[in-house]
This record gives C-alpha cells, structure tokens and sequence, in this order.
C-alpha cells in the first residue's frame, strides 16, 4: 500500500516563500504529482516529478528524492489566491502504466496580507 | 481553453435509486478518470478508461457502479442502487495521449443520498 504524509495547515504572508513538504512510503514508486484544490472546486495539476530533483514551473517548483520518500512543493511571491489545499500524490505502482495519483490529504495553505 | 464540464452540478437522490452523472471531456484527449472525493476527505480513484474499455477501477467501483461513452463526446457514471455512503463530489478528469501524466479536472457533481 502507500502512505502519504503532509503537514494539515500552513500559513504564510502574501509575498513570501513557502515549502510544502510531503512524505511517501510506497511498495513501489513510478512517480508524484502535485495538485492545488480550492475549497469547493476540482484538483488542479501542478507538477508530476519522476527524477531526482527540483523542477520550475512560474512560481511554483516541486523538488523530488527518491531515496528518501520525500517531496516538497516551493511557492514563491506569494499571492492570496494561492491560499487552497495542496494534494501531495504517488502514482499508484499496482497499477502498471496507468498515471493514477493516490492523494494524500492534502495541506491546506492560508495565505493572509 | 478547453475545459472538462459535469452535468448536473449538484444532484439530490433518494437511497436505492440510480444516479448517472454526466461529463463531457477536453476533446481531444483519450483518457479519462471518475474520483470521488467525501467532504473533508481524500480525493478517491474511482475508474480509468481508455480506447472504450474500463483500464483500471479501485476497489470502491464495485458493481453498483458502471461507466460509458455513449457516443463520441459523452462520458457517464452510473450507480445503480445508491447508498448514504455514496454522498460525495464526483469528479471527471481526462488526459490527453501525450500527456497522460497530466489530468484536467470537470467542477464535480455533488452527490446527496437521502
């Protein structure tokens, strides 16, 4: 099966940096994703990583370490928007190749002035 | 831009009766997914499908559930016999060939059973 830990809240100050870290333990692992969901509304993607390291996207970034379980989410130049809940998700490994994120629960972000 | 759409928005539903839920994906894409997701919960798999055919379902997709593609846009869930527990957001996604690492989600359709 798998595990997915994140941290349930985080706040942090429009215009700054935050890290959204998230854990995974998996019998096996094909890759991660990374989904914004406002309250009330559908996931939206954000970033799938399969490699070691850290991708750019904007202002957001995701960075990825296989040998350790471990993912984090970087936003930058907060925005209020930006407040939402982030899913942390492996791509479940019982599932060949099909690209099925199993969601964690998902670390609901406050951004405030 | 192209977007997934769900019909009804919101759907209320006495127990053991059927439900279908209605989505229409981006059109070119190949892919395409039910979740679920209970209030204050997990987004849940639910089915993938794929050239017509069901690829993968989750242990939720039990035979209460089934899924079609009616013609070349359309895209329903349907449960049979619905239950209390069945009360949720419902979401539709799909992926295009290329990409299939990159699903785009419809707005949901809440679900209440009563």
């Amino acid at each position: 099966g798998q595990n997915i830990d994140q941290p349930t809240e985080m706040t942090a100050t429009e215009g700054a940096i935050v890290q959204i870290n998230c854990t995974y333990q998996t019998s096996g692992f094909n890759g991660l994703f990374w989904y914004q969901q406002h309250a009330g509304e559908a996931p939206t993607f954000l970033s799938y990583n399969v490699l070691d390291g850290l991708e750019e996207k904007g202002r957001f970034s995701s960075f990825l370490s296989r040998s350790k379980g471990y993912s984090y989410l970087l936003l930058k130049e907060l925005q209020m928007k930006d407040s939402a809940s982030y899913l942390c998700a492996v791509r479940d490994p019982q599932r060949g190749g099909s690209y099925i994120p199993t969601f964690g629960r998902g670390t609901s972000l406050i951004v405030h002035p | 831009e192209p977007e997934v759409t769900q019909t009804p928005s919101h759907q209320v539903t006495q127990m053991g009766q059927e439900v279908i839920l209605r989505c229409v994906p981006i059109s070119n894409h190949l892919y395409f997914y039910w979740y679920r997701q209970i209030l204050g919960q997990k987004v849940e798999f639910l089915v993938s499908f794929y050239n017509n055919e069901i690829s993968e379902k989750s242990e939720i997709f039990d035979d209460q559930f089934s899924v079609e593609r009616p013609d070349g846009s359309n895209f329903t869930l349907k449960i049979r016999s619905t239950k209390l527990e069945d009360s949720a957001m419902y979401f539709c996604a799909s992926s295009e060939l290329g990409r299939p690492h990159e699903q785009y989600f419809g707005p949901g359709t809440r679900l209440t059973v009563t």
